[in-house]
């Protein structure tokens, strides 16, 4: 009952940029879209979030569809570092985070 | 600062057994919840407190999960008694009240083994 779709895993070349897609059709006027990554023993950790508009920060950029239903994280030169499990995330109005399956990257040195 | 710690970070216990789980939010951050993954499934939500007070415990699982927050500072997690479906990584995350969707800072987890 995940509120977020996710592929399982993809694959980049090292300093290529990466599209992380994810499909979330059931999303509210109020929710926000997050975007996590985990390393190995550790726990999540944040990469970036929004509401409509796509957004952009040092680590990554995060494009929005129109109408919400989807949204792409863009990590623009991947890293060998990047490679991480990224998860999708709805947050409600009570900041309770809805996570996907999560997509494993992998990086091709 | 001092980020979100959980401990043990293993625990290995038998079904029947009482097991706590600690965690210390970052300092200052009243918001503090707790989220779990059992084997080949997503990370769910399981509660939610503000300072001391629980705001959502729509996630706990059943009545043998207990959480509290006794003075609004570190957070215990008990099962009592452990099943075997409770095996999984259990997480601990904490934010500030002050903004609206405010990044969730994450501790590495518990990982919880029931035999």
């Amino acid at each position: 009952d995940a509120k977020t779709t996710q592929p399982n895993s993809m694959e980049s070349n090292e300093e290529e940029p990466v599209h992380l897609p994810c499909n979330h059709s059931t999303i509210s006027g109020t929710d926000y879209i997050h975007w996590y990554r985990q390393l190995p023993s550790q726990g999540p950790e944040y990469v970036i979030h929004g509401l409509t508009s796509n957004v952009n920060n040092r680590m990554a950029s995060l494009a929005i569809a129109e109408d919400r239903k989807s949204s792409t994280l863009i990590l623009h030169r991947a890293t060998l570092r990047d490679a991480a499990v990224y998860y999708c995330i709805l947050s409600t109005t009570g900041n309770q985070f809805y996570f996907g399956t999560g997509t494993s990257l992998t990086v091709i040195p | 600062e001092a980020g979100v710690t959980q401990f043990p970070s293993h625990s290995v216990i038998e079904k029947g057994q009482t097991v706590t789980l600690r965690c210390d939010p970052i300092s200052g951050h009243d918001n503090l919840y707790w989220y779990r993954r059992v084997m080949g499934k997503e990370i769910k939500f399981l509660l939610h407190f503000v300072k001391e007070s629980k705001q959502d415990e729509s996630g706990m699982p059943n009545n043998r999960f207990l959480a509290e927050r006794t003075g609004g500072t570190y957070s215990t997690l008990k099962v009592q008694p452990a099943e075997l479906e409770d095996s999984g990584v259990y997480f601990c995350a904490s934010s500030p009240r002050q903004a609206k969707r405010e990044t969730q800072y994450f501790g590495p987890g518990t990982r919880l083994l029931v035999l």
